[in-house]
């Protein structure tokens, strides 16, 4: 089983819908979970930390379920500037196990 | 600009020719991290710092592969004798402490096409 896994997507949505990401992770010693943002033929960037008790930055939430070992990552009101791939990470040690990325086209 | 910054941006080399390339990290950043990301993959960790100490190297990393941070500043990542398959962008990530703690930033990588 990998470290980290992903539906690849692509999810294709238009404007203003709520989609929603899950990602599994198998080491359930993992301490640290992000999501990054990393537009095409572009570096990743850090787009939000994961937290236990769930944690919302604007139109993005991001929680966490220990039990089950997945993070979800919730958009609300897409707009056509979130169409990205988000690539979960976790942190089990050093260094960071990114997924291999769910892909968002947003359509207008 | 002081951001992590990645030497050269493009690289198109032969097979069978040696290719260095260099990440310049945010300064005082002491972690250090070198990925490879292909088409519809993730970042695939390949080796990383702590100031100068190599702390860990993948089995992705063979023996082709060498990467020095001979200051614990700026780091070197070189690729003998190359192949198609190491056709990839190499990515170069530094954070203050770490990763798990605080976010890693990413240089703009470098990508690199063997023909």
């Amino acid at each position: 089983r990998k470290e980290v896994e992903q539906d690849p997507g692509p999810f294709n949505v238009p404007e203003g819908a709520t989609v929603a990401f899950n990602c599994t992770y198998s080491n359930s010693a993992s301490q640290s979970f992000f999501w990054y943002r990393q537009d095409c033929r572009k570096e990743p960037k850090l787009l939000m930390s994961v937290y236990s008790s769930g944690n919302e930055d604007g139109r993005f939430t991001a929680q966490l379920n220990r039990a089950s070992q997945y993070i979800s990552l919730l958009i609300r009101d897409s707009k056509l500037s979130d169409s990205a791939t988000y690539l979960c990470v976790v942190n089990p040690r050093e260094p960071l196990v990114f997924g291999k990325g769910t892909r968002l086209s947003v359509i207008a | 600009d002081t951001g992590v910054s990645q030497n050269p941006r493009h690289k198109i080399t032969k097979r069978g020719q040696n290719v260095t390339f260099r990440c310049d990290p945010i300064s005082e950043h002491n972690r250090l991290y070198w990925y490879r990301q292909t088409l519809g993959q993730g970042p695939e960790f390949l080796t990383y710092f702590q100031n100068e100490a190599q702390l860990e190297k993948s089995r992705l990393l063979s023996d082709r592969f060498s990467a020095e941070r001979p200051k614990g500043s700026f780091s070197t990542l070189e690729i003998q004798r190359t192949e198609q398959g190491d056709s990839a962008m190499y990515l170069c990530a530094s954070s203050p402490t770490l990763a798990r703690d605080t976010e890693a930033f990413f240089g703009q990588g470098t990508r690199l096409t063997v023909v």
